[in-house]
């Protein structure tokens, strides 16, 4: 079967850098997405990884290693709009097709304070 | 960027009554789209995937004849709950994958909260 593993909560300051952690078991394995998602809103991409290595996008950063099936979202400049649920989301080829599906993590609420 | 509308967005009904929740794509054509379901503070959890012209693939555990879906257009899918009950109470969100572009491109629609009274 499929799982993910991503912690339940992160708490930090304005302005600091967080890491959300995600690690991941999954037979087809695709690439790692990232998604955001505010209390009642739609989840909205953020980045994917389908190589090992990281990938920059402004102040958020996404890090896969598919050899430890661990990946990580990097936060920085933290601000108080970031105060969201963040998915980590495996493609996997055996579910949902040929071009596979996403299997959602649990979700890491992340509280900003100031 | 790619837009998904979710029509409505909430909708309150009487426990037997249907639902039909429509999920359009706005500006791009979308052959696959997808149904989640979202319990309050829990994961998305994948329903069915539905293919434009063709019959809806749906998880395990997920009643087909309860929750009927329709991809009649690029750019349209819908999600009928039949004789709804409470315990369909939830948020449901769809999803579509553009027919050309990256692979890995999911976008999301707002969501449609339901709540079967």
């Amino acid at each position: 079967g499929q799982s993910l593993e991503q912690p339940s909560e992160v708490t930090a300051v304005e302005g600091a850098i967080v890491q959300i952690n995600c690690t991941y078991q999954t037979s087809g394995f695709y690439g790692l997405s990232w998604y955001q998602q505010h209390d009642g809103g739609a989840p909205t991409f953020l980045s994917y990884n389908a190589l090992d290595g990281l990938e920059e996008t402004g102040r958020f950063s996404s890090f896969l290693s598919r050899s430890d099936s661990y990946g990580y979202l990097l936060l920085q400049e933290l601000q108080m709009k970031d105060s969201a649920s963040y998915f980590c989301a495996v493609r996997d080829w055996n579910y949902g097709g040929s071009q596979g599906n996403l299997i959602f993590g649990k979700g890491t609420k992340l509280s900003v304070k100031p | 960027g790619a837009v998904v509308s979710q029509h409505p967005s909430r909708v309150i009904c009487k426990s037997g009554t249907s639902v039909k929740i429509e999920c359009r794509s706005l500006d791009f054509q979308a052959t696959t789209m997808f149904w989640y379901r979202q319990f309050p503070k829990q994961s998305l959890m994948l329903m069915a995937t539905s293919n434009e012209g063709s019959k809806a693939t749906y998880e395990q555990g997920v009643e087909k004849d309860k929750f009927l879906i329709n991809h009649a257009s690029l750019t349209l899918s819908t999600l009928t709950v039949t004789s709804a009950h409470p315990e369909d109470s939830s948020f449901y969100i769809c999803s579509a994958r553009p027919s050309s572009g990256r692979s890995y491109e999911q976008y999301f629609g707002p969501g449609t909260r339901l709540t079967v009274t």
